[in-house]
């Protein structure tokens, strides 16, 4: 089964710092191009961040750039995106998702996608 | 940024109804590089339609999609009781990818 279960999350000061993680199993992890895409409670989608299959090329929205670091491990299937100078408006849901299509083929469509988790930045 | 503006903002319809959706860009979006996913309560997005027309793997065929350009409609022939969800478009031709802010399809 293809899937992606993420972990991390949680509740965080202003300012503060929080490492959140996806596990990826039942397709060729290191095919795909990887995102990051948040909700705000009750608001609606924003992506976030995106690394290329190999790992070459990373991505940013202007929100995050600078703060946000996006990396893989293609040895251990897994995705993660290091969040730091957090701020009130960071608070959401945030989703790791897979790329549509596979490796220079990336789309930055999103055909699978994690359960989500919950970063809450309390001011 | 591509900036897309969906309506209806909620859409009241019946079981065995038509609902018909649209998504306006800001600007033409490059090779109609459009998506639908549909999201339920505590729920992932689901991804419906990609490329415009194209029913993503599993997707039942009363889920199509047209449009080109700045116009893109999301069309569900015979609403089932699951269809009642929110739903947002997403443009991917230019970057950055950007979303709706979506559509709620309520029972009426």
């Amino acid at each position: 089964e293809v899937q992606l279960v993420q972990s991390g999350g949680g509740l965080v000061k202003s300012g503060g710092s929080l490492r959140l993680s996806c596990a990826a199993s039942g397709f060729t992890f290191t095919s795909y191009t990887m995102h990051w895409v948040r909700q705000a409670p009750g608001k609606g989608l924003e992506w976030v961040s995106s690394i290329t299959s190999a790992g070459s090329y990373m991505y940013y929205a202007d929100s995050v750039r600078g703060r946000f670091t996006i990396s893989r491990d293609n040895a251990k299937n897994s995705l993660s995106l290091q969040m730091s100078s957090l701020r009130a408006e960071d608070t959401a849901v945030y989703y790791c998702a897979r790329d549509r299509g596979q490796y220079n083929d990336y789309e930055d469509t999103f055909d699978v996608w994690g359960q989500g988790t919950l970063v809450t930045v309390s001011s | 940024e591509i900036v897309l503006t969906q309506s209806p903002g909620t859409l009241s319809l019946s079981p065995g109804e038509r609902a018909t959706l649209s998504c306006r860009a800001s600007q033409t979006v490059n090779n109609n590089f459009l998506t639908w996913y549909q999201q339920k309560p505590g729920q992932a997005p689901r991804l419906l339609i990609y490329g415009a027309s194209s029913r993503a793997t599993g997707i039942p065929d009363r889920f199509s999609g047209s449009g080109s350009g700045t116009d893109f409609t999301l069309t569900v022939s015979r609403l089932e009781p699951e269809d009642f969800a929110m739903y947002y478009c997403q443009q991917y031709g230019s970057s950055p990818a950007t979303f709706g802010q979506g559509t709620r399809l309520d029972i009426k």
